[in-house]
């Protein structure tokens, strides 16, 4: 059973559409988070979710829009796909009382936008 | 904002040989963990080590261990009878106790040689 599931894992669009990225954890974890990792393999930080509730939010363009129907998934929309859209995205999930803990992480999803 | 400064994007070591990892970090918090992961070509993120800030011994698991110097914001990592398997990017990470986000260096390419 997979702790930190992420779909899908490939992901080829064309620029300006739409397209979604789900994440599900069965942790029990309350706070999940999306990273992107560029090509560079740069691990940037974009949101971060308690309980629902957004919590972190870096500067990322407006046309990503996260959305946490419940605390054991966060989805990732992005709107009107851009090249520099490409890359990794890692969904991850930890328990907001224990920063000792690691992030238990997803396999990623490799998104390439032509 | 805390950043973590990983300054050797890439690093070689020979089979059975040690090889050190650097990573600094700037925070002007006290409490606070560090992390180091591995990523292999598999993409997935693998905890290797972990360590609390108000612990001044330096963690060890197996033949990895770490050198933790608080004044200097220094956490560097110490592989050691490296094996083939341990080619992969590093990436050290800074989690502070307030919040939940995990805030990575840029990575290092370790490489090791047969």
């Amino acid at each position: 059973d997979t702790a930190v599931s992420q779909t899908p894992k490939y992901l080829v669009t064309q620029m300006g559409n739409d397209k979604s990225i789900k994440c599900e954890q069965n942790l029990g974890h309350d706070t999940m988070y999306w990273y992107k990792q560029d090509s560079k393999k740069f691990l940037k930080i974009m949101f971060s979710y308690n309980n629902k509730e957004l919590i972190i939010n870096e500067t990322v363009p407006n046309r990503f829009s996260p959305k946490s129907p419940d605390k054991a998934h966060l989805n990732l929309h992005i709107n009107s796909l851009e090249l520099g859209d490409s890359a990794v995205y890692f969904c991850a999930s930890s328990l907001r009382g224990a920063p000792g803990e690691k992030l238990f992480f997803g396999s990623g999803t490799q998104l390439s936008v032509l | 904002a805390q950043t973590v400064t990983q300054s050797q994007p890439e690093m070689s070591v020979q089979e059975a040989e040690t090889v050190t990892l650097s990573c600094t970090y700037d925070t002007s918090e006290s409490d606070y963990y560090l992390f180091w992961y591995k990523q292999p070509p598999s993409r997935q993120m693998i905890l290797v080590i972990r360590q609390e800030a108000y612990k001044q011994q330096n963690a060890t698991e197996n033949r990895f261990s770490v050198n933790f110097q608080k004044a200097a914001k220094s956490f560097s990592l110490k592989i050691s009878d490296s094996q083939l398997g341990d080619a992969a990017m590093y990436f050290c990470a800074y989690r502070s106790a307030k919040n939940n986000d995990m805030r990575f260096g840029a990575g290092t390419r370790l490489t090791v040689k047969p």
